[in-house]
């Protein structure tokens, strides 16, 4: 199989603070790592996408100071919300995909609430 | 251009039914029409995928029907159950630039015993 998870399930902190959540592919290596923001009862918006070894691509309208992206290795990205505030709150989720142009795996999501 | 429209919003559809949810694009270079199912606080789980070289795909109780000169597709949930009630999301994928997925609006689907 093909698994991804995501680490914390779910997060409560201070705004304010930063939070980190991580994305690990468990049995296979990610050339490409995707995050995405899904709020209540919306669809999934794709925040960045992300190479191991090279920076980030954000989406339009994405802070990339305020959302931090590392992808660190072929079977770990993070992504640290930064000075995190209640409008951040929402249910955080990555994907990852083994090479180019092949299926997406996602992870279990992160819910993160600010308070 | 990127968009992907999906309907209905919602959907109850009785035990043993079938259900059908419809997605519209625009974009001629998507390639790949992946089929998304969620339940809540959970990531979505690929359901079933077409590429555009077929008119449908059927696995188990799900098929996928495309149609490339409408460019429209959807998604058949044949003898419906309650525990297929989720929400339901289809996408799309260009094949070249980036592998960035396009996903509709989603579909909340409710199966009444």
């Amino acid at each position: 199989g093909a698994v991804v998870s995501q680490h914390p399930s779910r997060v409560i902190c201070k705004s304010g603070t930063s939070v980190k959540i991580e994305c690990r592919s468990l049995d296979f290596q990610a050339t490409t790592m995707f995050w995405y923001r899904q709020f209540p009862k919306q669809s999934l918006m794709l925040m960045a996408t992300s190479n191991e070894g090279s920076k980030a691509t954000y989406e339009q309208g994405v802070e990339k100071d305020k959302f931090l992206i590392n992808h660190a290795s072929l079977t770990l990205s993070t992504l640290t919300v930064t000075s995190a505030h209640p409008e951040d709150s929402s249910f955080y989720i990555c994907s990852a995909s083994k090479t180019s142009g092949n299926e997406q795996f996602f992870g279990p999501g992160t819910r993160l609430t600010v308070l | 251009q990127q968009q992907v429209k999906q309907s209905p919003q919602s959907l109850i559809v009785q035990k043993g039914g079938i259900s059908i949810i419809n997605c519209a694009y625009e974009n001629t270079a998507f390639d790949y029409f992946p089929w998304y199912q969620q339940f809540p606080g959970k990531g979505p789980a690929l359901l079933i995928a077409i590429r555009p070289d077929v008119s449908e795909k059927k696995e188990g109780r799900f098929t996928i029907s495309f149609n490339k000169s409408a460019k429209q597709f959807s998604l058949h949930i044949m003898d419906s159950q309650p525990g297929d009630s989720a929400t339901y999301f289809c996408a799309a994928r260009a094949a070249f630039g980036n592998e960035k997925l396009t996903f509709g609006t989603g579909t909340r689907l409710t199966i009444i015993p």
